[in-house]
């Protein structure tokens, strides 16, 4: 099994620009998660989906939409980047939020300059 | 709001010592506490996880203790190798719940 696969690895994007970051998983998982790690913050919240049509708001929102058309794929878009995204990103996904593990991706590193 | 206090920030050990890193938390409603594991440009990896229902979990090098009244849990790692050097993030969540909440982070460095 592939697991959870997000793509691009690395980008790098100008001030007002667009993007949208790809997850992807395979393992039916109903929930799904998109963090944004900056050094010594920890791993913060953006969206999270609890099954395909259903989306909702997590800690750090701002800046960010999402979608989660089928339960394998849940996409983050940027739409006017700014400055304060520069971060990694992670895709995550898992059966239920207790007791079973949550697989994450290897990681979107985002450079907005 | 951190809903979950990770303490230290970093922390060296020589190979061979044991490694301590302490979560606390306040919503007595969480009742899943996993550990993740980070290498550098990795995403986190499940370690190792405990059920409030028991005080202590052990699997192989690594244990957590966890202290319901105080509200606090804690990983330690045996016989610390230079290659447990990671980040360690403690995690709660709960059954009425859709989401994990992230500590922090421990950069732990094992040295030769």
């Amino acid at each position: 099994n592939a697991g959870v696969t997000q793509t691009p690895k690395f980008r790098i994007l100008k001030i007002g620009q667009s993007m949208t970051l790809q997850c992807a998983q395979d393992m039916n998982h109903n929930y799904m998660y998109w963090y944004r790690q900056d050094p010594g913050m920890g791993l913060k919240l953006i969206y999270y989906s609890v099954g395909a049509g259903i989306t909702d708001k997590g800690e750090v929102p701002n800046g960010y939409n999402v979608s989660r058309s089928t339960t394998e794929d849940f996409p983050l878009r940027l739409e006017l980047a700014a400055p304060s995204q520069t971060s990694v990103y992670f895709c995550a996904s898992s059966q239920t939020p207790v007791g079973t593990e949550a697989f994450f991706g290897q990681g979107t590193r985002l450079t907005v300059v | 709001q951190q809903q979950v206090k990770q303490s230290p920030q970093s922390l060296i050990v020589q190979k061979g010592g044991i490694s301590i890193i302490n979560c606390a938390y306040e919503n007595t409603a969480f009742d899943y506490f996993p550990w993740y594991q980070q290498f550098p440009g990795k995403g986190p990896a499940l370690l190792i996880a405990i059920r409030p229902d028991v005080s202590e979990k052990k699997e192989g090098r690594f244990t957590i203790s966890f202290n319901k009244s105080a509200k606090q849990f804690s990983l330690h790692i045996m016989d610390s190798q230079p290659g447990d050097s990671a980040t360690y993030f403690c995690a709660a969540s709960m059954v009425t719940g859709n989401q994990f909440y992230f500590g922090t982070g421990t950069s732990l460095t094992v040295i030769p």
